[in-house]
């Protein structure tokens, strides 16, 4: 089962930031936080992941609260093309013989003009 | 990142026959895994593919109806057996990189009639 738990969709005004919030209450040590979002009729594309401290790339920010126990994922200027399933998942830091990546049925977030 | 190149992109089958999917990698990688993702569901992992081992396969999911090749570190084929409309799906090959991030093919959009 995914251990994470995620609305099951958002609205959002172009041009705002959106922000996608994500429970994960069983988060252990060793295990980090990864977004990847789903535009229909692609595959899944990474956006970002951190263990404990907040992070920044081009897409988005990615806000861990200090027990761990959930996070919040923002896109700073939300446009119509990021429209899209965003899935909130947990695995393990460190590279292991045995991994996989679990995924819950995530947040559909509309972006609306 | 990596570019990962599924094939077919899309298919239509006849119920009854098999179909492999093909996943190539532009780098070598240790870890892939094949997903599934019915329609209007999120993305459930079929097994994992190591190369040098039989594949492991997660609950509900069997050798002999997806059986799994691994011959290299850059390669792998998802076969679906004796296909059913229940059957038709996307099929998502992923890969683990060396900086420990997984990302994903475009998928093989697979129609059984």
């Amino acid at each position: 089962d995914a251990k994470t738990t995620q609305p099951t969709s958002m609205d959002c005004a172009e041009g705002r930031a959106a922000n996608l919030p994500c429970n994960h209450s069983t988060i252990s040590g060793n295990e980090y936080v990864y977004w990847y979002r789903q535009i229909h009729s692609q595959g899944p594309q990474y956006i970002i992941h951190g263990l404990k401290n907040n992070e920044t790339n081009e897409m988005a920010s990615l806000i861990i609260t200090e027990d761990r126990k959930s996070s919040t994922l923002i896109l700073p200027h939300a446009t119509l093309r990021d429209t899209a399933v965003y899935y909130c998942i947990v695995r393990v830091a460190e590279k292991t013989s045995y991994d996989k990546v679990i995924f819950g049925p995530g947040t559909s977030l509309s972006v609306i003009p | 990142s990596a570019v990962i190149s599924q094939k077919p992109s899309r298919d239509i089958c006849q119920r009854g026959t098999s179909l492999t999917i093909q996943c190539q990698v532009d780098s070598q990688v240790t870890m892939m895994f094949w997903y599934r993702q019915q329609p209007g569901q999120s993305l459930t992992l079929i097994a994992t593919a190591n190369q040098g081992s039989e594949a492991t396969y997660e609950s509900g999911f069997v050798i002999d109806k997806f059986p799994i090749s691994r011959p290299n570190l850059t390669f792998s084929t998802l076969t679906v057996s004796n296909m059913s409309p229940e059957d038709s799906s996307i099929y998502l090959c992923s890969v683990r990189l060396s900086g420990n991030t997984i990302y994903f093919g475009e998928g093989s959009w697979l129609t059984v009639v």
